[in-house]
């Protein structure tokens, strides 16, 4: 069974500029979430979806955005972007629902910004 | 200005020993938590995970303890491999993985 995939695997993008990043799940998970991981501010959580709709978002300004699509696959965009914005960007996957589930992280997206 | 790096806490452990990792949380509404392994380079890796309802939970060479009272998570590892040799934290959720807060993690350190 294949694992939870991101690409790509890394970026490198100029300041104002803006990326968009994609995230695979495991074959029939259908929670998506992501997650910005920096040295500075450790892992935190940008927002997830489930079934195509956004369940609950992070502390994150509106230039980080995502959406899902029917395949349960979603991408991540950053507008606008700026140089605190490197980071690793993760994706985790779950069967999703209401309950409490192992979640099952990609390796990530190595994004920066210059 | 410039932004000061994340100070891992470092845990170094000789090999065959065993280690404990601890994590405090913070929300006392948090019932569901997850310790998560990160090696260099890689996702985080889940480890075991303990409902609120429980206060110990084993897996393999892994022991997962939880203390309400004063929101303390600790891991245990039985007999400490080089290849445990990673960053471990906590996750503490509320209401589902929608809501989760993690630790800001422990580098463990094998020695041969």
């Amino acid at each position: 069974k294949a694992g939870v995939t991101q690409t790509p695997r890394y970026l490198i993008k100029t300041r104002g500029q803006q990326v968009t990043l994609s995230c695979s799940p495991i074959s029939g998970h259908r929670s998506v979430s992501w997650y910005q991981q920096t040295p500075g501010q450790g892992l935190q959580f940008l927002f997830e979806y489930f079934s195509e709709t956004q369940r609950n978002k992070g502390n994150f300004p509106g230039r980080f955005s995502g959406r899902q699509f029917s395949n349960s696959r979603s991408e991540m965009n950053v507008s606008t972007l700026e140089l605190g914005d490197s980071a690793l960007y993760l994706c985790a996957s779950s069967a999703g629902g209401t309950m409490n589930t192992e979640a099952f992280f990609g390796q990530g997206t190595r994004l920066t910004v210059v | 200005g410039e932004s000061v790096g994340l100070h891992l806490p470092t845990l170094s452990v000789q090999e065959g020993d065993n280690s404990i990792i601890n994590c405090a949380y913070s929300n006392s509404a948090s019932d569901y938590f997850i310790w998560y392994k990160q090696e260099s380079g890689k996702g985080p890796q889940f480890i075991i995970d303990i409902r609120s309802n429980m206060d110990k939970r084993q897996g393999q060479r892994v022991t997962v303890l939880l203390n309400k009272t004063v929101k303390h998570l600790s891991l245990q590892i039985a007999a400490t491999q080089p290849g445990d040799s990673a960053v471990y934290f906590c996750a503490e959720l509320a209401g589902g993985y929608q809501k989760v807060t993690f630790g800001t993690g422990t580098k463990l350190q094998v020695i041969p």
